[in-house]
């Protein structure tokens, strides 16, 4: 089976600072998924990058993909206490997640 | 307004006693999936549907039942619950597989 693996497996930082979290998976892919979920709800989509993209923006999220280290990350800048939850990686079509990453933004 | 419910939100139950979890999706989907969150083990797939009649396993089916008689439902069974069956559950369906997947508010399940 196919899951991302998130890391690191919690973030803190402070209102206003940048949040880097990765996701690395170990086979082809034909596109990667990220989600955000708030504590104990479902998970929210937030960005598709398909494996022929490098770079996809959505409002303050940016994502890259490195089809050739099998990697992913997703960047929220200026990042705002709301911003708090955890993030997983879903890669190619496998539709299975890892244990995320915990992003806590304190104010 | 698109959406994926679930039903009941919260259940407390008693080992051995069948339950029915129920999921329903307005948006004509064909993928539907059942997913348990377990602390620290992120989330874990029990079962899947491509399609209406067509349903499979996922990585953690052990103790559970679905059908898909109507693509808009895709209810979860447990028909002997089990304390290590306490968990959150949610319900997703998407367009297709590796399409972007919506998700039910969740279930939170108590075996005692």
């Amino acid at each position: 089976s196919q899951q991302g693996e998130e890391d690191p497996q919690a973030l803190s930082i402070q209102e206003g600072e940048n949040a880097t979290m990765n996701c690395s998976y170990k086979t082809s892919i034909n596109n990667l998924q990220w989600y955000r979920q708030n504590s104990g709800r479902g998970l929210v989509h937030l960005i598709l990058i398909r494996s022929n993209e490098r770079e996809k923006h959505r409002g303050r999220l940016r994502v890259t993909l490195d089809t050739s280290k099998k990697s992913s990350s997703l960047l929220i800048t200026a990042s705002r206490a709301a911003d708090t939850a955890s993030y997983f990686c879903a890669p190619y079509n496998d539709m299975r997640f890892g244990a995320g990453t915990r992003l806590t933004v304190k104010p | 307004e698109a959406q994926v419910t679930q039903n009941p939100r919260y259940l407390i139950t008693v080992t051995g006693k069948k339950l029915t979890v129920t999921c329903s999706q307005n948006m004509n989907h064909e993928y539907m999936s059942w997913y348990r969150q377990d602390p620290g083990l992120g989330l874990r797939q029990i079962y899947y549907s491509m399609n209406v009649e067509v349903t499979d396993k996922g990585d953690v089916p052990e103790g559970y039942k679905v059908s898909r008689k109507e693509k808009r439902n895709f209810p979860l069974i447990l028909e002997s619950p089990s304390p290590n069956q306490t968990s959150l559950y949610f319900c997703a369906s998407s367009p297709g597989r590796g399409y972007e997947q919506y998700f039910g508010p969740g279930t939170r399940l108590t075996v005692t």
